[in-house]
């Protein structure tokens, strides 16, 4: 059974801390990704790695970093948040290279909540 | 740019009646959609998905339908019931590259 885990559930976070969020699987997937959920904007994706140390930005990239240093982990960095980054964030990963239909697996998500 | 629209963003439906969730696309180039079913505290998981090969793909109660010449598809739900109740999103890709562009979601409620 594939699992993705995300270090926490529930955040709270001050203006100006450097956050980090982080996510492991267990699959031995190559592809992860990092997307932010908010209402009325769906699933939007700010990066994604296809291997080890490789790195791409999504769609709102700006104001996060990302690392992966081992396959297995992806971690998001916040260098300094802020009240716009209030979100819920949701972690995933699949396979590179796969027949259809392929499937992208979530985690659960971090709720962050910078004040 | 949105190049996935998704509608309605809520929608409530009577248990036993038909839900229908729309989405529309704009890049040709998107060769695979899938629809992803997110319970309230859980990670989004895959329903459902079609290629543009095809018109409609069925599993169960959950139906695909997909129209080329209109950038469009669709998922109905029959006979909906109580546990339906989730947030659904569509998604398209290309090249099966992985990277999905997903629609704004829509919180669907089923009422018993």
């Amino acid at each position: 059974d594939v699992k993705v885990t995300q270090s926490s559930r529930y955040l709270v976070k001050r203006t100006g801390e450097k956050v980090f969020l982080e996510c492991v699987q267990d699959m031995d997937h190559e592809n992860m990704f990092w997307y932010r959920q908010d209402p009325g904007l769906g699933l939007r994706l700010i990066y994604f790695s296809y291997d080890v140390k490789m790195k791409e930005k999504g769609d709102i990239p700006e104001g996060y970093s990302v690392s992966r240093e081992k396959k297995e982990r992806f971690s998001l960095i916040l260098e300094s948040a802020s009240t716009n980054q209030t979100s819920m964030y949701l972690c995933a990963s699949s396979f590179l290279r796969q027949g259809l239909p392929y499937e992208q697996y979530f985690g659960p998500g971090t709720r962050l909540t910078v004040t | 740019q949105q190049q996935v629209k998704q509608s309605p963003q809520s929608l409530i439906v009577q248990k036993g009646g038909i839900s229908i969730i729309n989405c529309a696309y704009e890049n040709t180039a998107f060769d695979y959609f899938p629809w992803y079913q997110q319970f309230p505290g859980k990670g989004p998981a895959l329903l459902i998905a079609i290629r543009p090969d095809v018109s409609e793909k069925k599993e169960g109660r959950f139906t695909i339908s997909f129209n080329k010449s209109a950038k469009q598809f669709s998922l109905h739900i029959m006979d909906s019931q109580p546990g339906d109740s989730a947030t659904y999103f569509c998604a398209a890709d290309y090249n099966q590259g992985g990277k999905l562009i997903f629609g704004q979601g829509t919180e669907l409620s089923v009422k018993p």
